[in-house]
């Protein structure tokens, strides 16, 4: 059963270009997390999915940032217009069930704004 | 709001010491409360938990107990190895119930010296 993944694990873009991440939830999980670990920082959450809908996005930058979570296919965490405070790291979690088990990460992907 | 404090590292150690990680927390509610640990490169994995006060999360010869009186939920291991180095991260659920959304704390990085 393979864990948690993210794609691509490095992403250079310019300034101004979209970043596409590409999360994979574990088999069976139908619940997703990201979150964005800015440098010398802890972990901070964006945007709790569901299949199809979008339960909590509390954490999300108001523009720029939008996230999907598509009956089929992995989660989509997109960044338009990216800009160098953009460049973090962004982890994938996911979870089968509300409060039913511990939530998986994945390895991250490293956005680096240039 | 809730939150997560983390005493500051990085804390370097000599293999076999003991290690004391501190973690304190404000939160509303009864939340679960989690060690996680991130490997250089990696993403986080779930090292030990605790849902409910004076419940004791243990795993890998490490230890912490959740203590409500003190709102602290500290990290220790009797005798650490040099492939314990890592940074270690203080978490509770950011809503009840929901092991997927986190509040974590900043983390503490944990250098242990042959």
């Amino acid at each position: 059963n393979a864990g948690v993944m993210q794609n691509p694990r490095h992403l250079v873009r310019r300034r101004g270009q979209e970043a596409r991440l590409r999360c994979s939830p574990m088999k069976g999980h139908s619940h997703v997390y990201w979150y964005r670990q800015l440098p010398e920082e802890g972990l901070k959450f964006m945007v709790y999915l569901q299949k199809e809908n979008i339960i909590d996005e509390s954490g999300m930058p108001k523009e720029r940032f939008s996230a999907e979570f598509p009956k089929e296919g992995p989660s989509i965490l997109r960044i338009q217009q990216v800009v160098r405070g953009d460049s973090a790291a962004y982890f994938c979690a996911s979870s089968p069930g509300w409060g039913v088990a511990e939530a998986f990460f994945g390895q991250g992907t490293r956005l680096t704004v240039v | 709001g809730n939150s997560v404090t983390q005493m500051e590292g990085p804390v370097t150690l000599s293999e076999e010491a003991f290690l004391t990680i501190n973690c304190t927390y404000t939160a509303t509610g009864y939340p679960s409360l989690f060690w996680y640990v991130q490997y250089p490169g990696e993403g986080l994995q779930l090292l030990l938990k605790a849902t409910k006060a004076d419940d004791k999360g243990s795993n890998k010869g490490f230890e912490a107990t959740y203590r409500k009186e003190t709102t602290s939920f500290h990290l220790e291991k009797g005798s650490v190895q040099v492939s314990d180095s890592a940074v270690y991260f203080c978490a509770l659920t950011k809503d009840s119930g929901n092991t997927g959304k986190l509040i974590f704390g900043q983390g503490t990085t944990l250098q242990v010296k042959p």
